[in-house]
This record gives C-alpha cells, structure tokens and sequence, in this order.
C-alpha cells in the first residue's frame, strides 16, 4: 500500500540552526499538508500546499518557516532558525480523495 | 477558533467491555474523523463521516456523526487489549481543508 514518507526520523539541532524536514508524498496525490505536534498537545495544522503555492496558513507559520516542492516528488519543511518551542514532532500529509489524508510517520525534532 | 473536545481524557476498562468516547464542538463541519495514533507515529485514519446523523460501523468499532454536524462519538464493543491506544476526533471544514484535531482520547484495555 502506497505511504508517506519522511526523513530523517529523529533530527537533533542546536538553537538558531536550519533544519529541512524532508517528506516524500504519495504519487499522483496532489494536496501536501504539514503538521505539528508538541509532546502531550494535538496535532496542529502548519500550512497546506496545493499547485506549488501555500493554499492556507496557520499562525504558527511565521517568517521562520518555509515549504517547497523542488521536484515531482519531494515535499520540504525548512525552519531557518529554531527555537527550542520548535520542538516537536512533525507530520507530513498528502491527499488524492477528498476528505482522506494520508500522513507519515513524522519526524522528531529536538532543538537543544 | 474552531475547537474539538473529547471526553472522556483517558479511560482504563477491562477487556470484553464496551466503551463510548464522544466529540464534541461548537463549530459546524462538513465531515468529522477519527484517527488512532500510536507512541512516535502519525495519526491513521479509521474513518471519515460526512452526512448528519450518519453511522458506520467497522467490526467492533461504531461511529456516528450527530445531526447537526457538530458532534461525533466512537462506540468500541468487546474492547480488546489491541484496542489500546490513542484516539483522536478530527474536523473538516471542506474536501480538501487541514484537518483540526480534537486533544485525544488515551484508551487503555486491561487483559
């Protein structure tokens, strides 16, 4: 059965440093979305993708953050300089039929 | 702010028992969901209701969207020890919109 991917699994950075949390959607799906979710909280919605342009975002998306889609299947988060809130696992969805996302796995983010 | 609760928060049963966990908002969506999630992984979806009133039923598993769309509960028969986990109402506003997730619902089955 067809899966999202991400990678890597667990990502360790320092404070102020660039992370990109890489996510490999399912083919032919056409609506990317990312996600977050802070040890213990639910699962807050980042921002979606849709035709190579952010269809929605949430106020957590700020300046710091940025998506892009540099091939036909690659899906990236890039945080340009993280905070130790960052912290967090993250959460790659992608969805064909209406209503029915798929997400990965995720990936942990831990900011020191 | 459109906002998902569930009740209860946790619930610890014996195995062979039924349980209900509700969800509940103030906000009209167009479908609701229930997702389980496990430690260090990311939500699964179970299913998806999209018609007020609307009931479907999966094994041991029944769910059913309110009337008025704004509420939806998740009816678990027999419950298992594999039943064990972390459930989460979501909504949709449209088809294609984010998913707003409610806080979860920690089940625990004792064998």
């Amino acid at each position: 059965e067809p899966e999202v991917t991400q990678t890597p699994s667990h990502q360790v950075t320092q404070m102020g440093q660039e992370v990109i949390l890489h996510c490999v959607p399912i083919s032919n799906h056409l609506y990317f979305y990312w996600y977050r979710q802070i040890l213990g909280q639910k699962v807050e919605f980042l921002v979606s993708f849709y035709n190579n342009e952010i269809s929605e975002k949430s106020e957590i998306f700020d300046d710091q953050f940025s998506v892009e889609r540099p091939d036909g299947s690659n899906f990236t988060l890039k945080i340009r300089s993280t905070k130790l809130e960052d912290s967090a696992m993250y959460f790659c969805a992608s969805i064909e039929t209406p209503y029915e996302q798929y997400f990965g796995p995720g990936t942990r983010l831990t900011v020191t | 702010t459109q906002l998902l609760e569930q009740s209860p928060q946790f619930l610890s049963i014996q195995e062979g028992e039924n349980l209900t966990v509700y969800c509940n908002s103030s906000s009209v969506f167009s479908s609701l969901q229930w997702y389980r999630q496990e430690p260090g992984e990311g939500p699964v979806l179970l299913v998806t209701v999209v018609t007020g009133g609307e009931v479907k039923k999966l094994k041991r598993l029944t769910f059913q969207f309110g009337d008025a769309r704004k509420d939806s509960s998740l009816h678990i028969t027999a419950a298992q020890p594999g039943d064990t986990g972390l459930y989460l109402c979501a909504g949709l506003k449209t088809s294609y919109d984010k998913v707003i997730f409610g806080p979860g619902t920690s089940l625990s089955v004792i064998p």
